[in-house]
Formats: structure tokens, C-alpha cells, sequence
């Protein structure tokens, strides 16, 4: 069974410029999830995607935002990037009952 | 206040030595997951425990649950440089999505 797929990996942006990040989850599995991962605030929950609905919010402004597909692939936008834009950006695969997160490998996002 | 505590923060041993690394919260949970993270990598789920007490082992790892589903624990038995890592746990928390710990960094020194 493949595991969850991110793309890209790696990526530089300018400050003020927006990015879209894409995460292929794990077949059959409908929960797309969203994190943060910063050095100073760790594992921050930004969004959840069910069944190509927005099931639960982090808080986080709105210049974050996402959508998934019918095919349960999702992707994660930022507007107007800011430099503490700058992490680990992950995306975890679940069945969406609770019984663990699979995740990719990140997208490490830098904004300069 | 965060959901869940983990110690110690961080943690350096040398090869060999045994440890054991908790997570704590003030709220019951139906389930608990323990997680390892490498650098530059995604956390990687190790173990969800279920039931109060519970205690599941993993090659060297072993996890207990608390009887009151409120704390878990992490013990590793002769550490080897390749559990270096930052272990997180977390809870699934309606609402919230799955909710992490601070995580334990762990250096297991050759």
C-alpha cells in the first residue's frame, strides 16, 4: 500500500507571494489533515478535509486554506506569505475515526 | 495550558542505557498514540493504546496506558543510536483533530 505522498519537498518563496502545497493521502482513506510544524510551537493543527468538506479548523488566519478532491487528494494554499510562514509543512492520512494519522515526509516551506 | 505534557524535553543517553519518557493531561481519553519523528521527516506512528492499562510492546519499545486513560509512557530497553528522535504522543480530540504533545527529543550517543 503506498504511504502519503507530499510534493513538493523542498521550496523558497518571497515574502508576499502564495503557495500551494499537494498531499496524496493513503488509498481508501477519506481524512486529510493539515499541521504546522515550527522549532518554537511544535505540531500545530491547521485544517481537516473529510469527504472533500472542511470537517475541523486550527486557528490560523485566513491566508491558510485548503481543499480535497474527490480522489481524497488535497492541497494547502497560503496567501501573501509572511517570513513566519517559514516550517515543516505536513499533511497526515486517516481514516478519520481516531485510530492513528499516517504522515508524509513534508514540504519544508522558507520564506525569505 | 496544553493538552498534553511530555518528559523529559529532552534526553541524552548514552548506547545501551534504558528510559522512559511520559505523557501527561489532565483529561481522559479514548485512545492514545505514541509517535517518532526523525529530522526533516513526518512522525511516524509507533502505537495507538485503547484500553486502561494497556501495555504494548514493540521489539525494545514498550507503551503503558494509564489505568485512568490520562498518561501513557514510553520505555526503551537498551537504546541504540538509531531511536534518536523526537517522540510525540497524541489524542484524538473531536474538534480539534489529533491534538500533539511537545514531544521528548531523544539522542542515544554511540
Amino acid at each position: 500500500k503506498a504511504g502519503v505522498t507530499q510534493t513538493p519537498r523542498y521550496l523558497i518563496k518571497t515574502r508576499g507571494q502564495q503557495v500551494t502545497l499537494s498531499c496524496s493521502p493513503i488509498s481508501g482513506h477519506r481524512s486529510v489533515s493539515w499541521y504546522q510544524q515550527t522549532p518554537g510551537q511544535g505540531l500545530q493543527f491547521l485544517f481537516e478535509y473529510f469527504s472533500e468538506t472542511q470537517r475541523n479548523k486550527g486557528n490560523f488566519p485566513g491566508r491558510f486554506s485548503g481543499r480535497q478532491f474527490s480522489n481524497s487528494r488535497s492541497e494547502m494554499n497560503v496567501s501573501t506569505l509572511e517570513l513566519g510562514d517559514s516550517a515543516l509543512y505536513l499533511c497526515a492520512s486517516s481514516l478519520g475515526t481516531g485510530g492513528g494519522a499516517f504522515f508524509g515526509q513534508g514540504t519544508r516551506l522558507t520564506v525569505v | 495550558t496544553q493538552l498534553l505534557e511530555q518528559s523529559p524535553q529532552f534526553l541524552s543517553i548514552q548506547e545501551g542505557e534504558n528510559l522512559t519518557v511520559y505523557c501527561n493531561s489532565s483529561s481522559v481519553f479514548s485512545s492514545l498514540q505514541w509517535y517518532r519523528q526523525e529530522p526533516g521527516e513526518g512522525p511516524v506512528l509507533l502505537v495507538t493504546v485503547v484500553t486502561g492499562g494497556e501495555v504494548k510492546k514493540l521489539k525494545r519499545l514498550t507503551f503503558q496506558f494509564g489505568d485512568a486513560r490520562k498518561d501513557s509512557s514510553l520505555h526503551i530497553t537498551a537504546a541504540q543510536p538509531g531511536d534518536t528522535g523526537l517522540y510525540l504522543c497524541a489524542v484524538y480530540n473531536y474538534g480539534q483533530n489529533f491534538v500533539f504533545g511537545p514531544g521528548t527529543r531523544l539522542s542515544v550517543l554511540p
